[in-house]
């Protein structure tokens, strides 16, 4: 079956500006959640959806907004972009929600450059 | 905030040789999982461990959990240049909050 797919995998943007990625899971999978990968600072949570609603939420300002569909599919979007945000941006999937129900699946991420 | 420190952050070793990678925390987890990632790819699940004193075996990597579930360590006997890799440990604790995530042990196998 058909793995985590992320677009789009690369995008350059500058200061300012806004940025929506998207991410379609695994089939049969309802919960997405959502990293920020830097070399400095590693595997940051950001978020996870289920069914439609934000579950969890990590330590990010409000800049940093999800949703997710009635298909599951989740997009992430980044306002007033900062030279930081330049990161790997991770979407994992799983069948269900919560920190004990086993594995992520994770997709090859999209690469956000900011200028 | 739980936090989870790997050591060593790089290693570079030649084919065959044994490495022995350590994930640390304060903090008690309930289960703790190992994900490889490579260049351009996302994380991909090895293994996850739920017992403390767990020991599981993975062909050459050998990933054993504290007994008091507080820390992990992953072994690797004789080295190979396609375990070239980013490890991650993952932990989660007892409640319902996301993966805490280390900060990743990068290893390169010299052919």
């Amino acid at each position: 079956k058909a793995g985590v797919t992320q677009t789009p995998r690369y995008l350059i943007k500058t200061r300012g500006q806004q940025v929506t990625l998207s991410c379609s899971p695994i089939s049969g999978h309802r919960s997405v959640s959502w990293y920020q990968q830097t070399p400095g600072q590693g595997l940051q949570f950001l978020f996870e959806y289920f069914s439609e609603t934000q579950r969890n939420k990590g330590n990010f300002p409000g800049r940093f907004s999800g949703r997710q569909f009635s298909n599951s599919r989740s997009e992430m979007n980044v306002s007033t972009l900062e030279l930081g945000d330049s990161a790997l941006y991770l979407c994992a999937s799983r069948r269900t929600s919560g920190a004990n129900t086993g594995e992520l699946f994770f997709g090859e991420g999209s690469r956000l450059t900011v200028l | 905030t739980q936090l989870l420190e790997q050591s060593p952050q790089f290693l570079s070793i030649q084919e065959g040789e044994n490495l022995t990678v350590y994930c640390n925390s304060s903090s008690v987890f309930s289960s703790l999982q190992w994900y490889r990632q490579e260049p351009g790819e996302g994380p991909v699940l090895l293994v996850t461990v739920v017992t403390g004193g767990e020991v599981k075996k993975l062909k050459r990597l050998t990933f054993q959990f504290g007994d008091a579930r507080k820390d992990s360590s992953l072994h690797i006997t004789a080295a190979q240049p396609g375990d070239t890799g980013l490890y991650l440990c993952a932990g989660s604790d007892t409640g319902r909050r996301a993966l805490t995530f280390g900060s990743g042990t990068r290893l390169q196998v010299q052919p």
